[in-house]
């Protein structure tokens, strides 16, 4: 009963390196998600995919790339990481884009020098 | 557009004290709303929402939130808390102006004193 999973659990990056976080999920969902979480801004949509297929931009997409690998696999990628986006970053699912409940994976703690 | 204030970055009970968490929004819509927890190093979990119908909601772990729309609020209450009550606490709001997608408030860490 994995649910959501992301990799790594924590990752520290100098700056101007690249880096692709990944997360899979088993539920058979057809959303999926990325956000990242700074304290005291909850947490803040950087992509999303609403169907395999397609992906679409958050509220904070400068830096990031994402891919929609197949129905399972959504993963984002940093291609020149800076200070700015040492954060938490969360992969979540949900069934459709209609409100019903989002899951979500353990986090990537990722920190950048 | 579409926007949470959580009021109280950080709150303080006592255990066996009521919790109230503040929360109000902003939509241009009827929204759907959502109350997340989140464990120390762990992803967030769904504790109750509120789609259509009953404005009281309850959820998991004794939490209940009532939707008031003349107030756009929805308050998370317990009436006694408990020690593993301790968590970070997030609201959430949906609507069909933003895409239904998810808009967080800036959370509220609840503190539970023996």
């Amino acid at each position: 009963n994995a649910g959501v999973t992301q990799t790594p659990k924590f990752q520290v990056l100098k700056t101007g390196q690249s880096m692709t976080l990944q997360c899979a999920q088993d539920m058979n969902h057809n959303s999926m998600y990325w956000y990242r979480q700074d304290p005291g801004m909850g947490l803040r949509l950087i992509y999303y995919s609403a169907s395999e297929g397609t992906t679409d931009k958050g509220e904070v997409p400068n830096g990031y790339n994402v891919s929609r690998l197949n129905k399972r696999e959504f993963s984002l990628r940093l291609e020149s990481a800076a200070p700015s986006q040492t954060s938490v970053y969360f992969c979540a699912s949900t069934w459709g884009t209609d409100n019903t409940e989002a899951f979500f994976g353990q986090g990537t703690r990722l920190t950048v020098v | 557009a579409q926007s949470v204030t959580q009021l109280g970055s950080h709150v303080s009970v006592s255990e066996g004290a009521l919790v109230l968490l503040r929360c109000n929004y902003s939509s241009s819509v009827p929204p759907y709303l959502f109350w997340y927890v989140q464990y120390p190093n762990q992803g967030l979990q769904l504790l109750l929402k509120y789609t259509t119908g009953a404005t009281l909601v309850k959820g998991i772990n004794g939490f209940e939130a009532e939707f008031k729309k003349s107030e756009t609020s929805f308050h998370l209450t317990k009436p006694s808390a408990h020690m593993s009550d301790a968590a970070e606490y997030f609201c959430a709001v949906s609507g069909a102006d933003a895409g239904n997608m998810l808009t967080f408030g800036g959370g509220t860490r609840l503190m539970v004193k023996p």
